[in-house]
């Protein structure tokens, strides 16, 4: 069965910490994974990743994608209270050959001031 | 330019009865997802449309269906509610052509339905 795993699902750091939020999937049709942040509202969009091992970078905000070990992770370096979310990642497939996005159970960060 | 809206924001039924949901994507954009999302289960693939025709589905009974209309405004509906249905129900628009990848989706601030 087709599955995407975060961790950890819940976290609490403090301003200025750094956080790496992890995302592993086991999918039979993939293509690309994608980073959402949601906050008391609809979940708004960070990154999407299709190529292995090249970093994508906004801000304090970057991912990376390993395709060989089936992973992603999400760094937050010098948080903010505003970073406060669940972090959900996704996996998207090759729309030719069907399949559904997968979402992990999210992680939710709490950045204490 | 105008954000994916959905109406109504909030809905109250009582189990057995039917409801239709309304999403209306970014201009421009031709596909809609529609999503469930529960403190339990998460947020869950229901189905995606474009150009009037769906494209792929995720595991859900075949009570919840959909359409999407030529000017890509897409409905939801639930049909024999149950207690379980109670969610927030998202949709999510994308400029997604007619192959390829799942781009960045837009979403919408949900319609959130309590089934008594």
């Amino acid at each position: 069965e087709d599955k995407v795993v975060q961790s950890p699902l819940s976290l609490v750091v403090h301003e200025g910490d750094t956080v790496t939020l992890n995302c592993s999937y086991e999918v039979t049709n993939f293509r690309s994974l994608l980073w959402y942040k949601q906050e008391k509202k609809a979940p708004t969009f960070l990154f999407m990743l299709t190529s292995s091992g090249i970093e994508k970078k906004s801000g304090r905000l970057s991912s990376i994608l390993d395709k060989k070990e089936l992973f992603s992770i999400l760094n937050i370096t010098a948080t903010q209270t505003g970073d406060s979310a669940v972090y959900l990642c996704t996996t998207a497939p090759i729309r030719e050959q069907g399949g559904k996005l997968i979402f992990g159970q999210g992680t939710e960060l709490s950045v204490k001031p | 330019k105008a954000g994916v809206t959905q109406t109504p924001r909030y809905l109250i039924k009582t189990r057995g009865q039917q409801v239709t949901l309304s999403c209306s994507p970014i201009s421009g954009h031709r596909s809609v997802s529609w999503y469930q999302q529960t403190p339990g289960q998460g947020l869950q693939f229901l189905f995606e449309y474009f150009s009037e025709t769906q494209r792929n589905k995720g595991n859900f009974p075949g009570r919840f269906s959909g359409r999407q209309f030529s000017n890509s405004r897409s409905e939801m509906n639930v049909s024999t509610l149950e207690l379980g249905d109670s969610a927030l129900y998202l949709c999510a628009s994308s400029s997604q052509g007619s192959g390829g990848t799942y781009n960045e989706q837009f979403f919408g601030p949900g319609t959130r339905l309590t089934v008594l």
